[in-house]
């Protein structure tokens, strides 16, 4: 079974841009998780969907920063405008109505 | 203080050696409790649960202590490939999904 799928692997943009960075979860899980992970901060949650739903954004650091869950297979996650401190390891995750969360693979975000 | 606390390490033992790691958390209300394991440039995996009566995974060990809010995790007969970063993480209580993970501690086994 393919697990979490996210999408670019790896981004490198210019301060100022939007960024897009996409997911798809496991089949049947209804609980997404976008994720930052930094060397200083570790691994933050970010926003939370359940169903499609958002749950809780209010690790979202700022109006910047938008997530979306149109359907139960895709999710964006967006910054926009991007700034150098948003450089970071985004991960997603998701997992069935459990505790037990299953990572993708990451998006490893460089913003010059 | 901080919501799941773990000494960074590194700890760096020899093959077939015990090592034990230790995280305290803050929230009492918490529910759930796990041990990640992130290995260098790839995303975090479950390693094990933990439950409130301690349970083992073949060289793994994993205890809860709720009254001091501590858990451990020891592993034995350590191995080349247990070299990884160990993450601590405990639910945000009273909210289903929601997991707060510690900064992890880092081991390295070594031939």
């Amino acid at each position: 079974d393919a697990g979490v799928i996210q999408s670019p692997r790896h981004e490198v943009t210019e301060m100022g841009q939007e960024v897009t960075l996409r997911c798809k979860p496991i089949s049947g899980h209804d609980y997404l998780f976008w994720y930052r992970q930094t060397m200083m901060r570790g691994l933050e949650l970010l926003i939370y969907f359940n169903n499609n739903v958002p749950i809780d954004d209010s690790g979202m650091p700022e109006d910047r920063f938008s997530a979306k869950m149109p359907n139960a297979s895709f999710s964006t996650l967006k910054i926009q405008p991007s700034e150098p401190r948003d450089s970071a390891v985004y991960f997603c995750a998701s997992s069935l109505n459990t505790d037990t969360q299953y990572f993708g693979p990451g998006t490893r975000l460089t913003v010059l | 203080r901080k919501e799941v606390e773990q000494d960074p390490g590194p700890f760096n033992v020899p093959e077939g050696a015990t090592v034990a790691f230790n995280c305290t958390y803050s929230n009492s209300a918490s529910q759930s409790f796990f041990w990640y394991r992130q290995d260098c440039r790839k995303e975090p995996k479950l390693l094990m649960s933990v439950y409130s009566s301690g349970n083992e995974d073949g060289r793994f060990t994993a205890q809860l202590n709720r009254a001091s809010q501590y858990i451990s995790l020891l592993i034995r007969d350590s191995k080349l490939s247990d070299s990884a970063t160990y993450l601590c993480v405990v639910s945000r209580g009273g909210s289903q999904g929601n997991l707060i993970f510690g900064k992890g501690t880092k081991l390295s086994v070594k031939p």
